[in-house]
């Protein structure tokens, strides 16, 4: 059975460009979430896609936008960089969404530095 | 909205020790689940343990135990017999029936002494 992998490991960019970070779910998973965790800090939920719509978003702006494939995998985009979004990027995914009892298995994170 | 408060940045303990992290949860909503995970320096989320507010005992993994404490609102992580490898951050985590927003802790930063 094949975990949560993300791409690339690491990336820098630079104030206003654009980045797409890559998630592969674990096998039989529909559900992905991602999460920005800054330094020092726990993760916080960026928002969640089930089954290829998005089914929850926490508090990011518009231009933190997301898509999921048939195959479940996902992708996070960011428009317009700012330094303030130099952060471990997870992803996470889980075997349906919502309910109390969801387990969420992490992918090992893309560190994204703006410069 | 939900809250969730770690005391503890940095805890030290013995090896074949054992240690409890602290967590305390602030919600309005009956139903939630309590998570814990491991994050070593690797960068990955480990998920350890989970307590739903309704279970009756407590949950309990091999060496993880949480201590639920629903009056109270606390949930401690109880790691027994502490390993070198168990040196990593831990974080507490909840999430409400109807909000698929798990919010997490800041987190604690566990070290094992040989």
């Amino acid at each position: 059975e094949t975990g949560v992998t993300q791409s690339p490991t690491h990336l820098i960019k630079t104030r206003g460009q654009q980045v797409t970070l890559r998630c592969s779910s674990q096998s039989g998973h529909n559900t992905v979430s991602w999460y920005q965790q800054a330094l020092g800090q726990g993760p916080q939920f960026i928002f969640q896609y089930y089954r290829e719509e998005e089914n929850g978003r926490g508090n990011f702006p518009p231009r933190f936008s997301g898509l999921q494939f048939p195959n479940y995998s996902s992708e996070l985009n960011v428009n317009a960089l700012e330094l303030d979004d130099s952060a471990l990027y997870l992803c996470a995914s889980s075997l349906v969404a919502g309910g109390l009892g969801e387990t969420q298995y992490f992918g090992p994170g893309t560190r994204l530095l703006v410069l | 909205a939900q809250k969730i408060t770690q005391t503890q940045p940095g805890m030290f303990v013995q090896e074949k020790e054992a240690v409890t992290l602290d967590c305390t949860y602030d919600t309005s909503d009956p139903s939630y689940g309590l998570f814990w995970y491991k994050q070593p320096s690797s960068g990955e989320m480990i998920f350890l343990i989970y307590q739903g507010s309704y279970d009756q005992q407590n949950a309990t993994e091999g060496r993880y135990s949480l201590n639920f404490q629903k009056a109270r609102k606390s949930a401690n992580l109880v790691i027994s017999a502490s390993q070198l490898g168990d040196s990593a951050m831990y974080f507490c985590a909840m999430r409400e029936y109807n909000n698929n927003d798990m919010r997490f802790g800041a987190g604690t930063r566990l070290t094992v002494k040989p």
